[in-house]
């Protein structure tokens, strides 16, 4: 089973649409991050959580807001959907404990959303 | 602003040689530096990770670090087909409240048959 999983993994939507983009995790990790990449830019953080209770906004948070219902489970929401929020959305965990290992992410497979 | 450059390619390699992909960075005071491989379409996965400066070995894959030139290599050793993807290089800061990674656009690699 996969450690990082993500739903839905397609989605075509219209603009003016409230989206929501589900990440679970398995791992344990305390840290959970949401990106974007899109052709030319590359990956770009939204969000991160360092637990339930602690949201940081990214790079590019505009347009974009996300809930930690558990430690397990961190969504991203767009809530009236533009079509340049059309990209390749990954979520990522981390492990806050354990030196330097807790730096490094590990994505899930990611959605792909396109905004019509 | 943070800034990871590499050279987005294509860098063609025959099979059998050495790949050696380049990265550098702005931020001076970054600690944490990671090399993912990602594959058309597919989410990166990281191959590699260093903290300190000079060399970490591990398989076929050895990433270099250099904090005073703020430079970051990967070198892939006995090339194969299956090492072909686009690599990403990542750079996370020194904290201070800020969390996440910076990548690069990343390098597509090519071996060549």
């Amino acid at each position: 089973d996969a450690d990082v999983t993500q739903t839905p993994r397609n989605r075509i939507t219209k603009t003016g649409k409230r989206i929501m983009l589900e990440c679970s995790q398995t791992k344990g990790h305390d840290r959970m991050y949401w990106y974007r990449q899109d052709p030319g830019l590359g990956l770009r953080l939204i969000y991160y959580s360092f637990d339930v209770k602690d949201i940081n906004k990214g790079e590019i948070s505009d347009g974009y807001s996300v809930s930690r219902q558990a430690q397990a489970k961190f969504s991203l929401s767009l809530e009236s959907a533009i079509p340049n929020q059309t990209a390749l959305y990954f979520c990522a965990t981390s492990d806050q404990h354990g030196g330097h290992s807790y730096n490094e992410q590990f994505f899930g497979p990611g959605t792909r959303l396109t905004v019509l | 602003q943070k800034e990871v450059e590499q050279n987005s390619g294509p860098l063609s390699v025959p099979e059998g040689a050495i790949a050696s992909l380049n990265c550098t960075y702005s931020d001076r005071v970054s600690q944490s530096f990671f090399w993912y491989r990602q594959y058309s379409g597919k989410s990166p996965e990281l191959i590699m990770s260093i903290y300190s400066n000079g060399d970490k070995e591990d398989g076929r894959f050895t990433a270099q670090l250099n904090k005073a030139s703020q430079y970051v290599s990967l070198l892939i050793r006995d090339s194969q087909p299956s090492d072909s993807a686009t690599y990403l290089c990542a750079v996370r800061g020194s904290g201070g409240g800020a969390d996440g990674l910076t990548f690069g656009k990343g390098t597509h690699l090519i071996i060549q048959p």
